[in-house]
């Protein structure tokens, strides 16, 4: 078991330009979720996947966000023309099926949007 | 009201005392409940989680979960200079039986 990863950790990107993470989540988990989350706060829910099926997909989330899962596997997030309150720390987590199942976080990447 | 509250702290504790984090949640059919630990530019690592109400200890850390009041709480014994972080409560929801909601966290120092 080699935990969640991500990558890359850290991206510096201009304004206006688009950005995609990855995140490859424990083996053995269908679940897997991303998040944001911004300095004296708590994680902000972006969306989920069971498997390959996007399932949820946050409110506040804009249309510049795009996420795939496409073999229920690693996942990608991709944000499109980047404004500077995008900047935070992108977390992704993974967990197993059963209710109350604990998430599991990788180390995030950090987006700054000059 | 947020559905999930914490004091923001900072909390300051000597060394070798006990720190008591708290944390309240709206929804009364909560049923799981999560505490993360976070470093700062870290991600949130997993402390413990609770379902029933009562004390679960796990090492220096025990979690306190009372439905009724709708409250769940950590306690740290015998601090450490190295449990400085920042606490995040997590609850999840009755309307979803994968999504978290997070509590703001509380930031926890420890005075050598």
């Amino acid at each position: 078991d080699t935990g969640v990863s991500q990558d890359p950790r850290h991206k510096i990107t201009k304004r206006g330009q688009n950005v995609t993470f990855r995140c490859d989540p424990i083996s053995e988990h269908n679940r897997l979720y991303w998040y944001r989350q911004t300095l004296g706060q708590g994680p902000e829910f972006l969306t989920y996947f069971q498997n390959e099926a996007q399932l949820e997909k946050s409110r506040l989330l804009s249309d510049r966000f795009s996420a795939e899962r496409p073999k229920g596997s690693f996942s990608t997030l991709e944000i499109q023309r980047t404004e500077q309150g995008d900047s935070a720390m992108y977390l992704c987590a993974s967990s197993g099926d059963s209710l109350g199942e604990t998430q599991y976080f990788g180390p995030g990447t950090r987006l700054l949007v000059l | 009201q947020k559905e999930v509250e914490q004091n923001s702290g900072p909390l300051s504790v000597p060394e070798g005392a006990i720190a008591s984090l708290n944390c309240t949640y709206s929804d009364r059919v909560s049923q799981s409940f999560f505490w993360y630990r976070q470093y700062s530019g870290k991600s949130p690592e997993l402390i413990m989680s609770i379902y029933s109400n009562g004390d679960k200890e796990d090492g220096r850390f025990t979690a306190q979960l009372n439905k009724a009041s709708q409250y769940v709480s950590l306690l740290i014994r015998d601090s450490q200079p190295s449990d400085s972080a920042t606490y995040l409560c997590a609850v999840s929801p009755r309307y979803s039986n994968y999504q978290l909601i997070w509590g703001a966290g509380t930031k926890l120092i420890i005075k050598p």
